[in-house]
């Protein structure tokens, strides 16, 4: 089945600062989001991204599906976006349209 | 839109116990999921549904494992004979899919989840 990797693993950053995240797939995909785990285990949704480049105030995505890879952009990190950030894809003759995650990035920025 | 809820949102349970969640999607969504979260990874999808119809099924998924969505809108998933092994977050979540979206747009939106305990 496809694969999903994603890096770095753990991000530790000073509030203010600027950061990426990569999500890698192994095959091509119907459908990629990236979300952002609250520390009470609510899965927010950040992008439904599966190709091209969105933005939503301090956050952007790029998904370059064709390279098999989404990047997520967070700039003035503050405390509250700290936290876990998942990349999840639906791949095309998948079971079910399930979505298929990423072991996550986890995010601590400090003030 | 009051998105989707989940029901209890805490269980803690004694080995060999059934346990019973319930997952109430976004109103005219059509399909529903069920995923399985434990510590430090990021959640596998057990199950689905669209309207009242079981699609599919997870290997995760054992025979002590029940879902439900008896009449296409809230759905039920039953564990029976709890053993340690299951203690995770139980996820919801629900979509506005099929093939007659353009681009068959299918985002997923998660409820709050069921932390369940089994001691």
């Amino acid at each position: 089945g496809i694969q999903v990797e994603q890096s770095p693993p753990d991000l530790i950053l000073q509030e203010g600062a600027n950061s990426t995240l990569r999500c890698n797939f192994s095959d091509s995909v119907n459908n990629l989001q990236w979300f952002h785990q609250n520390p009470w285990g609510q899965l927010i949704n950040l992008f439904y991204i599966p190709s091209g480049t969105k933005q939503n105030g301090r956050l952007s995505a790029t998904t370059v599906a064709t390279e098999r890879y989404s990047l997520l952009y967070i700039s003035s990190s503050q405390t509250t976006d700290s936290g876990v950030y998942f990349c999840a894809v639906e791949a095309p003759n998948q079971a079910g349209t399930a979505l298929i995650f990423g072991k996550g990035t986890t995010l601590s920025v400090s003030s | 839109d009051t998105g989707v809820s989940q029901n209890p949102r805490h269980k803690i349970t004694k080995r060999g116990q059934n346990v019973t969640f319930r997952c109430d999607p976004i109103s005219e969504h059509n399909r529903l999921y069920w995923y399985r979260q434990t510590l430090g990874q990021g959640p596998e999808f057990l199950t689905y549904f669209q309207n009242e119809a079981q699609l599919e099924k997870s290997r995760l998924l054992s025979d002590r494992f029940s879902a439900e969505r008896p009449k296409g809108s809230f759905s039920t998933l039953e564990i029976q004979r709890t053993e340690q092994g299951d203690s995770a977050m139980y996820l919801c979540a629900s979509s506005l899919g099929g093939r007659l979206l353009a681009g068959g747009l299918n985002e997923q939106f998660f409820g709050p989840g069921t932390r369940l305990t089994v001691l």
